[in-house]
């Protein structure tokens, strides 16, 4: 089983719609929790960190659930360009490397 | 705002050659990680290094070494190249801790090295 776990996709959805993606992860000692955004053939750029308040920037609200060890990304009003995989990632022990899920993949449509 | 630089960008080698990766972290940050990620797959985590040691190992192959030298930058050096090592290969590097009181530091990804064994 793998460490963080991801829906594969991938979700087509159109222009203006509201998606949710959905993570779980194993290591109950995991302490740093990221949304990050990869477009084909690039490297993953941060779109957001994820604490246990929940947060939200701008059409994007992230939240995380230590007890059922979840993790969550919504994203409002879809936009075109917001196609991409986007990956759950977790930081787990004292050297901080980073553990990432499959990705989920989005499409945005018309 | 300078961001990590990785070099080259694009690299083409024969099965049984060797390849060296090159990755300059932003300035300041002391902190460099390696990551392979194959068509299709999720960025494996291959190694890191704070302040010039080697701080975690992970599923890097014994074929494959890599140091951090003192102005920061870090290598990649992999040997006796096999079709399965073709992946993109990202750095990325990083202001230890990376969460401090709340604050985000982050982690910035280099554009990755895109290796093609033949």
């Amino acid at each position: 089983r793998k460490e963080v776990e991801q829906d594969p996709g991938p979700f087509n959805v159109p222009e203006g719609a509201t998606v949710a993606f959905n993570c779980t992860y194993s290591n109950s000692a995991s302490q740093s929790f990221f949304w990050y955004r990869q477009d084909c053939r690039k490297e993953p750029k941060l779109l957001m960190s994820v604490y246990s308040s929940g947060n939200e920037d701008g059409r994007f609200t992230a939240q995380l659930n230590r007890a059922s060890q979840y993790i969550s990304l919504l994203i409002r009003d879809s936009k075109l360009s917001d196609s991409a995989t986007y990956l759950c990632v977790v930081v787990t022990g004292t050297a901080s490397k980073l553990t990432f899920g499959t990705g989920t993949r989005l499409q945005v449509t018309l | 705002a300078a961001g990590v630089i990785q070099s080259p960008r694009h690299l083409i080698k024969e099965k049984r050659e060797t390849a060296t990766l090159k990755c300059y972290p932003i300035p300041r940050h002391d902190t460099v990680y390696w990551y392979q990620q194959g068509p299709g797959q999720d960025p494996q985590f291959l190694i890191s290094f704070y302040e010039k040691m080697q701080s975690d190992k992970g599923s890097i192959p014994d074929r494959f070494s890599a140091q951090q030298f003192s102005d920061y930058h870090s290598e990649l050096n992999m040997s006796s190249l096999e079709l399965g090592d073709s992946a993109l290969y990202f750095c990325a590097s990083s202001l230890q801790p990376p969460l401090d009181r709340g604050l985000n530091y982050g982690y910035t990804f280099g554009s990755g090295t895109r290796l093609t064994v033949v």
